[in-house]
């Protein structure tokens, strides 16, 4: 399970602040995503990455942003423009060689 | 569009029974589909996928296009399949679209 790491587990922001969410991967491989998981409303992607220095924009980019000027590392930055950023955020790779996607233990990001 | 539908948010059986989680898909073009498991305080994982036909811990999933279902099937449930999963789709550039998912509760 190491070959994802997300930090923090646990995440505490005052309304208002920008934030930033870390995903590191040693897995080689070349897609990153990133997705929200809310209850009941299963997970939406928010960014994906398929290589380095490029990313396009998920089903629910707005009010996040994202970078990738590693292949490891694809940090997410929940800004204040996301109206409802209190969520489960999981970060996930993809072995394109047999289309398996593999998550992160995932950040819990708490707005108050 | 694509879309993955979960019509069971809950699903409690008793341990021994059948069980089948329903997922409906739709795509316009050749599908590729997944069933990933979250169990309590672990990672989403992969379960299985519709390519490879294979049992995993019991489980089988049929892709039915004239039903556009990929339905996830067990003869005798565990309480150790409890769990919430996820169905899904995978799409262009290795995107995966997910349906909301099913909490599958298996009492003893």
């Amino acid at each position: 399970d190491g070959g994802i790491t997300q930090s923090p587990k646990y995440l505490f922001r005052k309304e208002g602040q920008n934030v930033t969410l870390s995903c590191e991967q040693n897995l080689n491989h070349d897609a990153m995503y990133w997705y929200r998981q809310d209850p009941g409303q299963g997970l939406r992607l928010i960014y994906y990455s398929q290589i380095v220095n490029d990313f396009q924009k998920g089903d629910i980019a707005e009010g996040y942003s994202v970078s990738r000027e590693k292949k490891e590392s694809f940090p997410l930055t929940v800004t204040s423009a996301q109206k409802n950023p209190t969520a489960f955020y999981l970060c996930a790779t993809n072995s394109r060689r047999y289309n398996e996607q593999f998550f992160g233990p995932g950040t819990r990001l708490t707005v108050l | 569009a694509q879309r993955v539908t979960q019509p069971e948010k809950l699903l409690s059986v008793f341990k021994g029974a059948p069980v089948e989680l329903k997922c409906n898909y739709s795509y316009s073009g050749s599908p590729e589909l997944f069933w990933y498991v979250q169990y309590s305080r672990q990672r989403l994982q992969l379960l299985l996928r519709h390519i490879s036909r294979e049992s995993i811990k019991g489980f089988t999933a049929d892709l039915n296009k004239g039903e556009t279902s990929f339905h996830l099937k067990k003869p005798f449930a565990q309480e150790e399949d409890s769990a919430m999963y996820y169905c899904a789709l995978g799409g262009s550039n290795y995107k995966l679209t997910f349906g909301k998912g099913t909490l599958l509760t298996v009492n003893p």
